[in-house]
């Protein structure tokens, strides 16, 4: 079975331009997680979809991050325009569903470096 | 808020000793989850372990979900085992994990 895809892995980008990530998930899950993880620190949620709709995105900000999942299977997510506190991990998961015991496999995470 | 706590944040092995990692959490929960980070930024799953006890090769990890804290364990450490480990937590259905702030875990030969 086919993991979590994401890219690029990795990005350079100057402060005020504009970067976007994306993000395809196991097969048959419904439910994407994009997190963000600064250096030395655990992932924290961006933004949670079951299929197409948005569930959480409370710990997304809004003036600058939006992101995306039409059609409720692929994911991207845009920056713009970055700043440089922006540099961090960001990581895709995926699970089944939204249910409590549910397992979230991660893919290999795109490293964003803003000059 | 909700919190997730785990130590030692930083542990330095020789190859062979044994290791146990804790995780202890502020709220009852109902989804647990150890991941290792390697050292190209891949979060692996090690174990689902919301309570009991599960074992796999030299890894295993026990919840006691009533005491609100996790523990994994590491025998005869290997280099490859070099990275961060992470408790994750989930407290109610529709939410994402939590994450601690990880164990980094360094194995020199």
């Amino acid at each position: 079975e086919a993991g979590v895809a994401q890219s690029p892995r990795y990005k350079i980008i100057e402060k005020r331009q504009s970067v976007a990530f994306w993000c395809n998930p196991i097969s048959g899950h419904a439910t994407l997680y994009w997190y963000q993880q600064i250096l030395g620190q655990g992932p924290k949620l961006l933004i949670q979809f079951q299929n197409n709709g948005v569930v959480d995105d409370s710990q997304l900000p809004k003036d600058r991050f939006s992101a995306e999942r039409l059609k409720g299977v692929d994911s991207t997510l845009k920056i713009q325009p970055a700043k440089l506190e922006d540099s961090a991990v960001y990581l895709c998961a995926s699970s089944l569903g939204s249910g409590v015991l549910e397992t979230q496999y991660f893919g290999p995470g795109t490293r964003l470096l803003v000059l | 808020g909700i919190q997730v706590e785990q130590s030692p944040p930083d542990l330095i092995l020789q190859e062979g000793a044994n290791s146990t990692l804790r995780c202890n959490f502020s709220d009852s929960v109902n989804n647990l989850q150890w991941f290792h980070q390697n050292p190209w930024g891949q979060l692996i799953n090690l174990f689902y372990i919301p309570s009991g006890t599960k074992q796999n090769g030299r890894l295993s990890a026990t919840t006691v979900a009533t005491e609100r804290y996790s523990l994994l364990y590491i025998s005869s450490s290997q280099t490859t085992d070099s990275g961060v480990y992470f408790c994750a937590v989930k407290f109610q259905a529709g939410t994402a994990l939590i994450f601690g702030k990880g164990t980094t875990l360094s194995v020199s030969s």
